[in-house]
Parts: structure tokens; C-alpha cells; sequence
């Protein structure tokens, strides 16, 4: 099986400056995470979607990410403008997250690098 | 929200030994406790979980143990290889959801 895709697999821009990236989770799992994680340290959750619908996103800076799921399958994580502490690994995860069939395990992707300068 | 520390940051074991690493939580509604594994460059993958009515799960040379009482869990690997070399994230998620909260994880470093 697909694992979840992401790009691209890195960037390099100024502060100030926008980016965006993509995740393709896998195939029939519904809910979708995107994660920051700084160097030499753990993911944290910026946002997590059910199908096409946030669940929780207190954690995501809104003055300058956005992030949408439309259709419920494919997500784009945005930042505008960015600064340089932007700069980080942004995974995204996905989970079948199915009654029962919900095994709580998380997928990631490789990951999208960031520096920001 | 939930807190999670992991200690320690760095460990450097001789291969064949044993390596330990522990963390704790702060939310006692807390249930489902997952380890993941990251190699340089690549992307975390699930070594082993444990749910909050268990206290102990194994699978080959890896173990995690859960002492619910005391808010803390620890991942065991026994007869370490180079292979086992690479970062370990402990994880931590509440009733009714699999939000992960992780730790800031432990570089594991197995010395041939």
C-alpha cells in the first residue's frame, strides 16, 4: 500500500515570504495531522482533520498558517508570512481512526524541511 | 493539555547491552501510550504501543512497561544492535482520541 506523500521535500526561502505544502494521506484514512517539529525536537500537532473538518487546531499560529483538506482526502499546510522560526520539518500523519478498527497507529510522511533565512 | 518528558536526551549503549528510556505525562486521563522510532533524515515509524489496561507488552527484543500510578512508561530494548541506532519519541494521547503528544525524544546511539 501508498504510503502518505508529501512536497515538496524541501524549501528554502526568505522571512516574510509564503509557502505551501502538500500531503497525500493514505488511501481510506480519515483523519489527517500535520505536525512541526524543530530540530532536536519531538512533533507537535499544529492540526488535525476528520474527514474535511478540523478538529483542533488550537495549536496552529492563524495569524500567519492556514491549512485546509478539501474533498476530505489530499491537505495543504500554509505559512505567510514566514518567519525564521518557521524554520522545521512539517510531517504530516494520517490514521484509519474506523470504530473499531482504530488501531490509534499514526502514518508519516518524509517529512517537508524549511529554512527559512 | 497533556505534558510529556522524556529523559534521557542522549544514551550510548555498547552493542549487546540493554538501553532504557522513560517518560512521563501529566493528564491521568491519558490511555494509549505509543513509541515511534526515527532514523536520521526519515519519517517516525510505530515500534510499539501500550494501552492503559496493560502493564507490560513485548514483542522480541522490545518491551514497554506502564505504571498508570505514577504517570510513567519505559521502553525497553534488550540485546541492542547498530541498527537500534536512531531517535525514539515516547508519545501519550487522552480518552476518545489519538492526538499524540510526544516527548522530545532520545538519541539512541549503539556502539559496535
Amino acid at each position: 500500500e501508498a504510503g502518505v506523500a508529501q512536497s515538496p521535500r524541501y524549501k528554502i526561502i526568505e522571512k516574510r515570504q509564503s509557502v505551501a505544502f502538500w500531503c497525500n494521506p493514505i488511501s481510506g484514512h480519515a483523519t489527517l495531522y500535520w505536525y512541526q517539529q524543530i530540530l532536536g525536537q519531538g512533533p507537535k500537532l499544529l492540526i488535525q482533520f476528520q474527514n474535511n473538518g478540523v478538529v483542533d487546531d488550537s495549536q496552529l499560529p492563524k495569524d500567519r498558517f492556514s491549512a485546509e483538506r478539501l474533498k476530505g482526502v489530499d491537505s495543504t499546510l500554509k505559512i505567510q508570512p514566514a518567519k525564521l522560526e518557521d524554520s522545521a520539518v512539517y510531517l504530516c500523519a494520517s490514521s484509519l481512526e474506523l470504530g473499531l478498527l482504530n488501531t490509534g497507529e499514526l502514518f508519516f510522511g518524509e517529512g517537508s524541511r524549511l529554512t527559512v533565512l | 493539555g497533556e505534558n510529556v518528558e522524556q529523559h534521557p536526551s542522549t544514551l550510548s549503549v555498547q552493542e549487546g547491552d540493554s538501553a532504557v528510556i522513560k517518560c512521563t505525562y501529566s493528564d491521568s486521563a491519558s490511555n494509549y501510550f505509543p513509541w515511534y522510532k526515527q532514523e536520521l533524515g526519515k519519517r517516525p515509524q510505530l515500534i510499539i504501543d501500550i494501552r492503559s489496561n496493560v502493564g507490560e507488552k513485548k514483542d522480541q527484543r522490545i518491551a514497554v512497561t506502564l505504571n498508570k500510578t505514577a504517570k510513567h512508561f519505559s521502553l525497553h530494548i534488550t540485546e541492542t544492535q547498530p541498527e537500534d541506532s536512531a531517535v525514539y519519541f515516547c508519545a501519550a494521547s487522552g480518552a476518545g482520541s489519538y492526538q499524540l503528544t510526544f516527548g522530545k525524544g532520545t538519541k539512541l546511539s549503539v556502539i559496535p
